[in-house]
């Protein structure tokens, strides 16, 4: 079967750095997606990796180990609008999103 | 129209009714997904359809059906609802499949409750 293991929740601090692992078991692969989803609100791109290494943008940085089956995302510099849902998604061998639960990340004052 | 919407933003609906959720995109992506999302569950694909005309199911197709008669339309049907169908349904569209990295640029959501 596919699947797609994120931790459920987690915490940080405003000013901080927090990262959220992914790690995926599919059939196949064609890319890994990272979207961000604030309470309420529809999923919104972060990141994409194909390559194993990390690509950063910004605040934001995401890692890809293929051979692993693992990814994560990096956040520097927490900042309270970052409290929100991170979603973890796979690209299949059929070219369509396999998607974990989610991340939700609570940031403290 | 600026994106992706959808149609209704909610609503409340007896079982056994009929329903057609609304998408209209307006970036002329090929590509157009519609998704179910749960409490503690991922997002996951109802139908999709790849360019106008054609459409595929996804991983939990049964009690739904789409039509691609046009390129900015995608709507989602329900044919006799039931109240597992409560969820948030999210439409979603790309420029391209994402096995090339292209992202899906989603709709605000609509909210149904079934009774």
């Amino acid at each position: 079967g596919q699947n797609i293991d994120q931790p459920t929740e987690m915490t940080a601090t405003e000013g901080a750095i927090v990262q959220i692992n992914c790690t995926y078991q599919t059939s196949g692969f064609n890319g890994l997606f990272w979207y961000q989803q604030h309470a309420g609100e529809a999923p919104t791109f972060l990141s994409y990796n194909v390559l194993d290494g990390l690509e950063e943008k910004g605040r934001f940085s995401s890692f890809l180990s293929r051979s692993k089956g693992y990814s994560y995302l990096l956040l520097k510099e927490l900042q309270m609008k970052d409290s929100a849902s991170y979603l973890c998604a796979v690209t299949d061998s059929h070219y369509q999103l396999i998607w974990g639960a989610g991340t939700k990340l609570i940031i403290k004052p | 129209i600026a994106g992706i919407t959808q149609a209704p933003t909610s609503q409340i609906l007896a079982a056994g009714r009929r329903m057609t959720l609304r998408c209209t995109q307006d970036m002329r992506h090929n590509a157009m997904y519609w998704y179910r999302q749960d409490l503690g569950l991922g997002l996951r694909l109802i139908h999709y359809s790849n360019t106008a005309g054609t459409t595929g199911k996804g991983e939990v197709p049964d009690g739904y059906s789409v039509s691609r008669a046009n390129t900015d339309d995608f709507p989602l049907t329900l044919a006799s609802a039931v109240p597992s169908q409560t969820s948030v349904y999210f439409c979603a569209s790309s420029d391209g499949g994402t096995g090339n990295g292209n992202e899906q640029f989603f709709g605000p959501g609509t909210r149904l409750t079934v009774l």
